[in-house]
């Protein structure tokens, strides 16, 4: 089935340091891909999302580009701020019918000022 | 315009109790997804409602089971329940055909002792 591989964390960043987190995919046919964000306590806000190879998504600064060659949504930002600290889920639609949502394992990044 | 509501926030249930949690869709939605989160892990797909009947189910057994009022709220219902299902339980709402937006409410905090 579909699925959704992240880049190991716990990440720990200097405020103004850039960011990356890596994102790959396995899936059939075409999915769309999401970056969420969940702070702590809260449930999950969509940060930035791309339906289609080479589209590009971005938001608040952060940034991430479909690459179907390489089956892979990379999450980056230039200078992170210590409100950046959450954990960040990669994600695909699986549109199988009932179009869910297959989220990686996620990846806590806390960023120190 | 109000987001999507859950409820309760947290719950403290016994091994083979039954549990019911509840959501209320964002304004003009029409379909909602239940997702259990477990601690340090990304979100599973449990059920999805459309039109007050399951369109889709993720890998979870049937003691999970779930209702889709006329006004669009859901419940989701676990009897007999297991220590691991302790979990954050989200809801998402989003509108028919429309995939790549779904909305999560908070979630409920489970807890099975």
């Amino acid at each position: 089935g579909d699925s959704v591989t992240q880049m190991e964390g716990p990440v720990t960043l200097s405020e103004e340091a850039f960011l990356t987190i890596n994102c790959t995919y396995t899936a059939t046919g075409y999915p769309s891909l999401f970056w969420y964000v969940q702070y702590p306590g809260e449930g999950l806000q969509l940060l930035l999302k791309a339906t289609k190879a080479d589209d590009k998504g971005s938001n608040k600064g952060f940034e991430a580009t479909y690459r179907k060659e390489t089956t892979s949504f990379h999450l980056e930002k230039g200078s992170v701020q210590v409100s950046d600290s959450a954990v960040y889920f990669c994600a695909l639609s699986d549109q199988g019918g009932s179009e869910k949502l297959v989220f990686g394992k996620g990846t806590k990044l806390t960023v120190n000022p | 315009e109000t987001g999507v509501t859950q409820s309760p926030t947290h719950l403290i249930k016994t091994r083979g109790q039954q549990v019911t949690l509840r959501c209320s869709s964002q304004s003009g939605h029409n379909t909602v997804s239940w997702y259990q989160q477990a601690l340090g892990q990304g979100p599973q797909f449990i059920f999805q409602y459309y039109r007050e009947e399951e369109n889709g189910r993720g890998n979870f057994p049937p003691r999970f089971s779930g209702l889709q009022f006329p006004n669009y709220s859901s419940e989701l219902n676990v009897n007999a329940l297991e220590l691991d299902d302790s979990a954050l339980y989200l809801c998402a709402s989003s509108i028919s055909g429309n995939w790549n937006e779904q909305f999560f409410g908070p979630g409920t905090r489970l807890t099975v002792l």
